[in-house]
């Protein structure tokens, strides 16, 4: 399977506790976006690498949320102290620009549901 | 954030009959892309559009880019019962600048078909 992984598919966790998801693109993708959804709406932007480089992080929901990608391949992402209000699920996705051009296609992974208790 | 108006916010069709959806936005963009969302999964790209006025099929599924670019619609023809799912239309807009980075999405059209 060459499409967007992301472990794990699930989780449960406990409020106060930090949380780390993964995402693996599709190996040739130099962008990896990751994104949140919440019951009944649609994805919402979170914050975007070029390779290793974090060019968007302004969306990110607040500094409990950061993310990594140290070799321009995988990325976590890691949310701290978690509230209620973070149960959601993220959406990591992956696509291949070159230069300025319109054309950027993302794929979705299956995503990530993390429950707060 | 942001979010597009997408229409109808739910369907309940019979087999075999053709379905409409549209998306509207208060804003242009350049790229309108349409996706499908089975429960528990991610979203699974359908079309893709590029230019204004548009035509763009794939199987029984055509989807139109606005001359406006601030619209798009999405037809199904035919519906099977596989075609069951959260459809979700979304823009991106690139400014020369390499900032083609964040997809805007609608709220999604809930569709159910009957057999």
């Amino acid at each position: 399977d060459t499409g967007v992984s992301q472990n794990p598919r699930h989780k449960i966790t406990k409020r106060g506790q930090n949380v780390t998801f993964r995402c693996d693109p599709i190996s040739e993708h130099n962008r990896l976006y990751w994104y949140r959804q919440t019951l009944g709406q649609g994805p919402e932007f979170l914050t975007y690498f070029q390779n290793e480089a974090q060019l968007e992080k302004s969306r990110l929901l607040s500094d409990r949320f950061s993310a990594e990608r140290p070799k321009g391949s995988f990325s976590t992402l890691e949310i701290q102290r978690t509230e209620q209000g973070d149960s959601a699920m993220y959406l990591c996705a992956s696509s291949l620009v070159y230069g300025p051009v319109a054309k950027n296609i993302q794929y979705f992974g299956a995503g990530t549901r993390l429950s707060v208790l | 954030g942001q979010q597009l108006n997408q229409s109808p916010q739910s369907m309940f069709i019979q087999e075999g009959e053709d379905v409409s959806m549209n998306c509207t936005s208060s804003s242009i963009f350049n790229t309108w892309l349409w996706y499908k969302q089975d429960p528990g999964e991610g979203p699974v790209l359908l079309i893709a559009l590029y230019k204004a006025g548009e035509l763009t099929s794939n199987g029984r599924l055509t989807a139109q880019f606005g001359i406006t670019r601030k619209d798009s619609f999405l037809n199904i023809s035919a519906s099977i019962p596989s075609d069951v799912g959260i459809y979700f239309c979304a823009g991106q807009l690139f400014d020369g600048g390499g900032s083609n980075y964040k997809l805007t999405f609608g709220k999604g059209t809930l569709l159910t078909v009957n057999p």
